[in-house]
């Protein structure tokens, strides 16, 4: 059974700072990876899909990689603002399934 | 271009109650997806459709539990009766395709349930 873990579950850092984000994945049959962000009592928007044949896909700030191999997956964002505080979700695409299996979230607070 | 629609927003009923969200997926999206949201967690799928049929209900309490999707357009997902555990947000996504978590999903903002 494919579990999708992210660590930290959450992390507060000063406005400006670099920082990663973390998710593992313990099935290597995936059809891609992607990252989601959902503000409070908001649904989710997609960020970055990356297939599995990828390694890694960038937006402006954002820069996402996948290690199928070990089951890894980073978020990168650069030069960090008030405006990205929200929870990053991670979702692998199930080769086995179908479905897409989501971690429980790394909560963000990127302070002024 | 409209994005996914979901109400009522927030629902707050007794528990033995009965209780109905509804979702209007992006037009032409072919597929709709209804997850649970417990708090601190990530979604997870009750029942997909692709156009009117159910192509995955397995994760749907099926003895509460029920949803449809007439026309293949909007989609109504429903518990009879609700419980304490029922409180959750119940999230409704659409796809393009019939590709499932091979593609990119939209999602609503969400139902916000509270059983008393």
């Amino acid at each position: 059974k494919q579990e999708v873990t992210q660590i930290p579950a959450a992390l507060s850092v000063p406005e400006g700072e670099n920082l990663v984000l973390n998710c593992s994945f313990t099935d290597s049959a995936i059809y891609n990876l992607q990252w989601f962000r959902q503000d409070p009592g908001k649904g989710l928007t997609s960020l970055l899909l990356i297939q599995s044949s990828q390694r890694e896909q960038t937006s402006g700030r954002l820069n996402a990689s996948l290690d199928k191999s070990s089951g890894r997956s980073t978020l990168y964002i650069a030069a960090s603002q008030p405006g990205d505080s929200a929870t990053y979700l991670c979702a692998v695409g199930s080769s086995n399934t179908g479905k897409l299996i989501f971690g429980q979230g790394t909560t963000l607070q990127v302070k002024p | 271009e409209a994005g996914v629609v979901q109400s009522p927003r927030y629902k707050i009923i007794e528990k033995k109650q009965p209780v109905a969200f509804w979702c209007n997926p992006i037009s032409g999206h072919n597929t709709l997806y209804w997850y649970l949201q417990n708090l601190g967690q990530g979604p997870e799928l009750l029942i997909r459709y692709e156009n009117e049929e159910a192509v995955d209900d397995s994760q749907l309490p099926k003895d509460r539990f029920s949803a449809e999707r007439l026309k293949g357009v909007d989609s109504t997902l429903k518990i009879q009766p609700a419980e304490l555990g029922d409180s959750a947000v119940y999230l409704c996504a659409s796809s393009l395709g019939s590709l499932g978590g091979q593609e990119t999903q939209y999602f609503g903002p969400g139902t916000r349930l509270l059983v008393l």
